[in-house]
């Protein structure tokens, strides 16, 4: 157990929804990460946040946002969903120091998202 | 973009010691190497990290050359739980922001 939540496990839904995947982190940890999987496919990187703020960005569709709540926890949302973007997605949280994070990510057992 | 090369798949018989080779040639000097693995569809794990020196722990061994250009991930007597993807990834150090690029990685396969 990594200590990193995610809510739902799975979820299935249908083209043209919106869903919101939600991510509690590890006690202390200030950074999340959430990245997305698809089948047989590498982990891509979306957005990181950062003690609320956002702080790196990577290839995240316009259809897709996020956020840090004030107590820590992150949620996804994706809407217009389309069949391609069913796939597994993960949160991961990190190590906090006073300047950053130790880049020891923790990863949650993860979101299936299917859309029909 | 990923900014490791690692070989696709390797294979290693049970028992015997698995070396998972990465290349980092363009690696900076505040930037650490980082190891995880991904067994089948869980949540990556967190292996091991390392600046210059050699690094141990209870779960691998990491060498990086002197160069810093490359370095070894070793799982010393590997079982079968060990079949998994292993990646590479380097990254500063105490980062409050970070694009954490994971490749494609390598397949490990453990043979009984």
């Amino acid at each position: 157990d990594s200590g990193v939540t995610q809510t739902p496990k799975h979820l299935i839904t249908a083209t043209g929804q919106r869903v919101t995947l939600r991510c509690s982190p590890r006690s202390g940890d200030l950074s999340v990460y959430w990245y997305q999987q698809s089948l047989d496919q590498g982990l891509q990187f979306l957005i990181q946040y950062y003690n609320g703020e956002e702080r790196a960005k990577g290839n995240i569709l316009e259809r897709f946002s996020a956020q840090q709540f004030p107590d820590l926890h992150s949620e996804l949302n994706l809407s217009s969903l389309e069949l391609g973007d069913s796939a597994l997605y993960f949160c991961a949280s990190s190590v906090a120091t006073g300047t950053g994070d130790t880049g020891e990510l923790f990863f949650g057992e993860g979101s299936r998202l299917t859309v029909l | 973009d990923a900014k490791t090369t690692q070989p696709p798949s390797m294979d290693c018989a049970e028992g015997r010691a698995a070396n998972l080779p990465c290349n980092h040639s363009t690696i900076s000097g505040n930037e650490y190497v980082y190891w995880y693995r991904q067994i089948h569809s869980q949540g990556p794990q967190y292996i091991i990290h390392g600046l210059k020196n050699n690094e141990t722990n209870e779960m691998a061994s990491l060498i990086i050359t002197e160069d810093r250009k490359s370095s070894t991930l070793i799982l010393p007597h590997a079982t079968l739980r060990d079949t998994a993807v292993y990646y590479c990834i380097v990254r500063n150090y105490y980062s409050s922001a970070s694009k954490i690029i994971f490749g494609s990685g390598t397949r490990l396969s453990i043979r009984p």
